[in-house]
């Protein structure tokens, strides 16, 4: 019965490039959750996922970010043109329809810009 | 708006009991969790309360005061694998459905 997962678990990217991070919520779990955690700093909301459909992207920077959760396959959230201030750990969390107060949480990407 | 506070750092003793408070400002407010996470890895659930009171669980316990926007989490008989940050998180409802919003963390540190 495995949990959420993420990979990679951790990314290193230059300035400029594209980092993509994927999510595969825990079987049977249809919500996605993507959180930023800076160093020191807690966790900060970002986007709010069901499948195929983006419920509440209020936390997301307006420019550069982006995340999906197609129909089939794991959730992915896109970072274009990564700049130093995009270095942290994102973690992922899925809950089951109906049940957000029961989120489980993955161990995380660690996105190193350099 | 929405505010949570938590003390940033705390230090306490094997086998001693510690409490980290929390406080916070919310609207919609639909309960209040407490996570453990070591550092370099995910949050993992300790507790969960939406009613006023204390919610015991083995070593550890949790305490919610709607009234006064406070919540404590109460750890005794430490070990040194407590050693981790602490995070509040409130639920609240706005929009349509649920949001988690967290605190900073309390970094708790234990020692022989």
């Amino acid at each position: 019965n495995a949990g959420v997962m993420q990979n990679p678990r951790h990314l290193v990217r230059r300035r400029g490039q594209e980092a993509r991070l994927r999510c595969s919520p825990m079987k049977g779990h249809s919500h996605v959750y993507w959180y930023r955690q800076l160093p020191e700093e807690g966790l900060k909301f970002m986007v709010y996922l069901q499948k195929e459909n983006i419920i509440d992207e209020s936390g997301m920077p307006k420019e550069r970010f982006s995340a999906e959760f197609p129909k089939e396959g794991p959730s992915i959230l896109r970072i274009q043109q990564v700049v130093r201030g995009d270095s942290a750990a994102y973690f992922c969390a899925s809950s089951q329809e109906g049940a957000d107060y029961e989120q489980y949480f993955g161990p995380g990407t660690r996105l190193t810009v350099t | 708006g929405q505010n949570i506070d938590q003390p940033t750092e705390m230090t306490a003793t094997e086998g001693a009991i510690v409490q980290i408070n929390c406080t916070y400002q919310t609207s919609g407010f639909n309960g209040l969790f407490w996570y453990q996470q070591h550092a370099g890895e995910a949050p993992t659930f300790l507790s969960y309360n939406v009613l006023d009171g204390l919610e015991e669980k083995g070593r550890f316990s949790s305490f919610l005061s709607r009234s006064k926007g406070y919540s404590y989490l109460l750890l005794k008989e430490l070990q040194m694998k407590d050693s981790a940050s602490y995070l509040c998180a409130v639920r609240g409802f706005s929009g349509g459905y649920n949001k988690l919003i967290f605190g900073a963390g309390t970094r708790l540190a234990v020692h022989p």
